[in-house]
């Protein structure tokens, strides 16, 4: 089946530094990839929509100089957030998207930021 | 506005029980209907989905049921176990690689 693999999945930064998070889509090619975060005990939110080769699309409040999405190829998304602070720990999911696969998600990477 | 409504928030049953998880949609362009079953410190998985063409679907010990006209589906665990403790996620989707929308999420928990 369809496997997305996500790195890392425990990342610990200190505040004012930035942090990557890579989202392979290992055995399909991804058009779409979704980034979810999701404080404790509740829902996924949805960040951004990317397609690959475009500008991702952010969610009304999330600031897109903050979290930096890049759709290089039709395998690869990141997701950077830039000069973290304590407020941006939570955990991030990615999802991948393609026609006939449906939705796929990563593990997720539990950010702490100290 | 919360698109996707989910409810109970948690929901408690003995092993062996069938919890039974509901969900009402808004949108009436969404097509697809999936639910997750999420551990703690893991992403979600996806357990079961279902389209607007069909009332029911079943996968081994998990059923969707769908109501369009109500604008409803709910997940029934058949013989529910221990170890399918966790969080579930209704969602729904419209055509195309649109983002899923998700309900709020319910705690289940069987207990021995």
């Amino acid at each position: 089946g369809a496997v997305v693999s996500q790195h890392p999945s425990r990342v610990i930064c200190k505040s004012g530094t930035s942090v990557k998070i890579e989202c392979r889509s290992l055995d399909f090619q991804a058009t779409t990839m979704f980034w979810y975060r999701q404080f404790p005990k509740q829902s996924l939110m949805l960040m951004a929509t990317s397609n690959e080769g475009s500008k991702a699309t952010y969610e009304q409040g999330v600031e897109k100089d903050k979290f930096l999405i890049n759709h290089a190829s039709l395998t690869l998304s990141t997701l950077t957030v830039t000069s973290a602070h304590p407020e941006d720990s939570s955990f991030y999911i990615c999802s991948a998207s393609d026609t006939g696969i449906g939705y796929t998600f990563g593990s997720g990477t539990r950010l702490t930021v100290v | 506005q919360q698109q996707v409504k989910q409810s109970p928030q948690s929901l408690i049953v003995q092993k062996g029980g069938i919890p039974i998880i509901n969900c009402a949609y808004e949108n009436t362009a969404f097509d697809y209907f999936p639910w997750y079953q999420q551990f703690p410190g893991k992403g979600p998985a996806l357990l079961i989905a279902i389209r607007p063409d069909v009332s029911e679907k079943k996968e081994g010990r998990f059923t969707i049921s769908f109501n369009k006209s109500a604008k409803q589906f709910s997940l029934h665990i058949m013989d529910s176990q221990p170890g399918d403790s966790a969080t579930y996620f209704c969602a729904a989707s419209k055509s195309g690689n649109t983002p899923l929308v998700f309900g709020k999420g319910t705690r289940l928990s069987v207990i021995a």
